[in-house]
């Protein structure tokens, strides 16, 4: 049963303090998101890549966040430094798109992390 | 500006009867269409989606929805509804156009099913 895996699940770390957190994609898709979800803001899109190049990071804050994919196996999000409105739970989905096909993949998202920033 | 409005902040049923979870969405052409649930401290599972053909889609557990072009709308039903169907309900749609496969989603609505 082939899973998005995340990690940590949680994390709590103090204002200024560097976070990572890591996303395994199921093995063979092509396509990863880092959405962040809030009560307040719902579901937002921070960065999309697509065969490991980064597509749009677009709603991500680019002073403090970055994403990176060192390999077809992870993806990274990092913030340096981090802010308590940082706290949110990040998901990280990952979808295959074939070829060059305008058809649409299905996202399958992670469990998350669960960032407290205080 | 692209839209996705779930007009209902929770929808509340008992146990057994069927289930409506509004969606509809302001989307240039014919966009594709999705379903998604959260259940508490999980990630988003995928439910069901539209791409083309048949206006009713099946999906998982249960699930179905309706696709009508001309009220721009995608709402999700099941004939009877199950305690454990209670969780956070995502619609989405993707453009077709643009080369891009983003997703925009609604703000979502609870579903709470009572014994």
């Amino acid at each position: 049963d082939a899973r998005v895996t995340q990690t940590p699940r949680h994390k709590v770390t103090e204002m200024g303090q560097e976070v990572t957190m890591r996303c395994q994609p199921i093995l063979g898709h092509n396509t990863v998101f880092w959405y962040r979800q809030t009560m307040m803001q719902g579901l937002e899109l921070l960065a999309y890549f697509r065969n490991r190049a980064p597509l749009d990071d677009s709603g991500m804050p680019k002073d403090r966040f970055s994403a990176e994919m060192p390999d077809a196996t992870l993806a990274t999000l990092k913030i340096q430094p981090s802010e308590p409105r940082d706290s949110a739970v990040y998901f990280c989905a990952s979808g295959l798109v074939p070829g060059n096909s305008g058809s649409p993949d299905t996202q399958y998202f992670g469990p998350g992390t669960r960032l407290t920033v205080l | 500006a692209q839209s996705v409005a779930q007009p209902e902040d929770q929808v509340n049923v008992a146990e057994g009867n069927p289930l409506t979870v509004k969606c509809t969405y302001s989307v240039s052409g014919n966009p594709y269409l999705f379903w998604y649930v959260q259940y508490p401290n999980r990630g988003l599972q995928f439910l069901l989606k539209y791409i083309t053909g048949d206006n009713l889609v099946k999906g998982s557990y249960g699930f179905e929805a309706e696709f009508n072009k001309s009220q721009t709308s995608f709402h999700l039903k099941k004939p009877s509804a199950l305690v454990s169907d209670s969780a956070l309900y995502f619609c989405a749609v993707r453009p077709r156009s643009g080369g891009y496969n983003k997703l925009i989603f609604g703000a979502g609505t609870r579903l709470a099913v009572h014994p």
